[in-house]
């Protein structure tokens, strides 16, 4: 069975630090696919940035980077120069494909919050 | 191109009803999944409908039901609701074929309370 953790349930972040999301995850399966997202209090499900198992080189998106340690199942989100828009939940999913379909499994998510 | 569009985003339903709620693709996308996310939870797998048939399913009893029509958009049916039901229901549209695929889009929610 898979897993996501993310353990920080709350952050607070002074606007235009920098900060880092945690997302371990466990898996067997040799392919495999990690997401972050954002929600804001709006409810809706906004992409982030995508890793794939394979991709040998760490992803970003703008303001957005992962930190993908694959030995330790680690995929740190990391967004630089926040801000107060950034304040929302964030969560991390792991794709798992099994015969043909597939399903994102969701961590507990981590609120954060930009202070002025 | 559109966004993923449900409704309706708000609903109150006496336990023991039955409920159902609509999502409309992204255009160009043939898949649709639900998820249920509980407050202060992550969202939780329901289903997922590719080509009109039901295309893996998650932990979740028959009375969660769904369809998904030739235009792609997609019903999920709740039968003899309970108070543990209450929760935002997300969908999320995306381009698969049988081998899987990555890159959804989810819509903003319908967030259902039951009493």
């Amino acid at each position: 069975a898979q897993k996501i953790t993310q353990t920080q349930p709350g952050m607070f972040v002074q606007e235009k630090e920098a900060v880092t999301l945690d997302c371990t995850y466990d898996t067997s399966d040799p392919s495999y696919g990690l997401f972050w997202y954002k929600q804001p209090s709006s409810g809706e499900m906004i992409f982030l940035i995508y890793q794939g198992s394979y991709d040998q080189q760490n992803a970003t998106e703008g303001r957005y980077s992962l930190n993908f340690q694959k030995a330790r199942k680690s995929a740190n989100l990391v967004i630089s120069a926040s801000q107060l828009g950034d304040s929302a939940m964030y969560f991390c999913a792991m794709r798992e494909r099994n015969f043909g379909n597939e399903k994102l499994t969701f961590g507990t998510g981590t609120r954060l919050t930009i202070i002025p | 191109e559109t966004g993923v569009t449900q409704s309706p985003t708000h609903l109150i339903k006496t336990r023991g009803q039955q409920v159902t709620l609509r999502c409309s693709s992204q255009s160009g996308h043939n898949t649709v999944s639900w998820y249920q996310q509980a407050l202060g939870q992550g969202p939780q797998f329901i289903f997922q409908y590719y080509r009109e048939e039901e295309n893996g399913r998650g932990n979740f009893p028959p009375r969660f039901s769904g369809l998904q029509f030739p235009n792609y958009s997609s019903e999920l049916n709740v039968n003899a609701l309970e108070l543990d039901d209450s929760a935002l229901y997300l969908c999320a549209s995306s381009l698969a074929s049988r081998g899987g695929g990555y890159g959804y889009t989810f819509g903003s929610g319908t967030r259902l309370t039951v009493v």
